[in-house]
């Protein structure tokens, strides 16, 4: 059974950085694209950004291009979303899911809260 | 970029069958899949590729398309089945949600 687990979630000031980690077990993780998917508040589901199975190919929703990066480390079996530039808009909780081929995410990490305020 | 059209609410009485639609101008080339999400909770895929459904999904859960639009259709609704549900797509590696559809069963 696939299990995923997000941290690194907190209380930052507006422009400062952070490095959200999904921990990813159960399955052979370097077979797998992962994505994460953020959800502000009461709000709905907003893609972030996809990371292909050996890490050569991402993509970004225009609203994080240039300030978040996507990376994987397949020897740890660890996903990474670094984010710099935080906007008050960010605010949300970030999950980490599985793509399978069929490119819908069939697993998903329980989340973590980030909170950018000053 | 493109976007994905999904009605704020939908209600419907138990028993009954609901359907959920997203539109839009990707949806001819690209598979669309649904997410369902209760409060506090992980989304949980229950339908992929436009009319396939996972292992431990539900039977009543159930997808078509025509054309620019998508839908999810719940038969013999049941009161757990109330959630916010969203429908993904993706074009040119970017993907993107609807704005999701809160299921009432009244």
């Amino acid at each position: 059974q696939a299990h995923l687990v997000e941290s690194g979630g907190g209380v930052v000031q507006p422009g400062r950085s952070l490095t959200l980690s999904c921990a990813a077990s159960g399955f052979p993780f370097r077979s797998y694209a992962m994505h994460w998917v953020r959800q502000a508040p009461g709000k709905g589901l907003d893609w972030v950004a996809v990371i292909s199975y050996n890490g050569g190919q991402t993509y970004y929703d225009d609203s994080v291009k240039g300030r978040f990066t996507v990376s994987r480390d397949n020897s740890r079996d660890v996903l990474y979303l670094q984010m710099t530039r935080l906007r008050p808009e960010d605010t949300a909780v970030y999950f980490c899911a599985r793509t399978s081929d069929h490119g819908a995410s069939d697993y998903w990490g329980r989340g973590t809260l980030v909170t950018v305020t000053s | 970029s493109f976007e994905l059209t999904q009605p704020p609410s939908v209600s419907v009485s138990p028993g009954q069958t609901a359907r959920i639609t997203c539109s839009g101008d990707v949806l001819p080339k690209s598979y669309g899949h649904w997410y369902q999400q209760k409060p506090g909770q992980a989304p949980v895929l229950v339908i992929y590729k436009d009319t396939e459904r996972p292992s431990g999904i539900p039977e009543r859960f159930s997808g078509s398309t025509s054309g620019t639009v998508l839908t999810l259709v719940i038969s013999g609704v049941r009161a757990e089945d109330e959630a916010d549900y969203y429908c993904q797509s993706a074009d040119d590696g970017v993907r993107k949600f609807g704005g999701g559809t809160r299921l009432t069963v009244l």
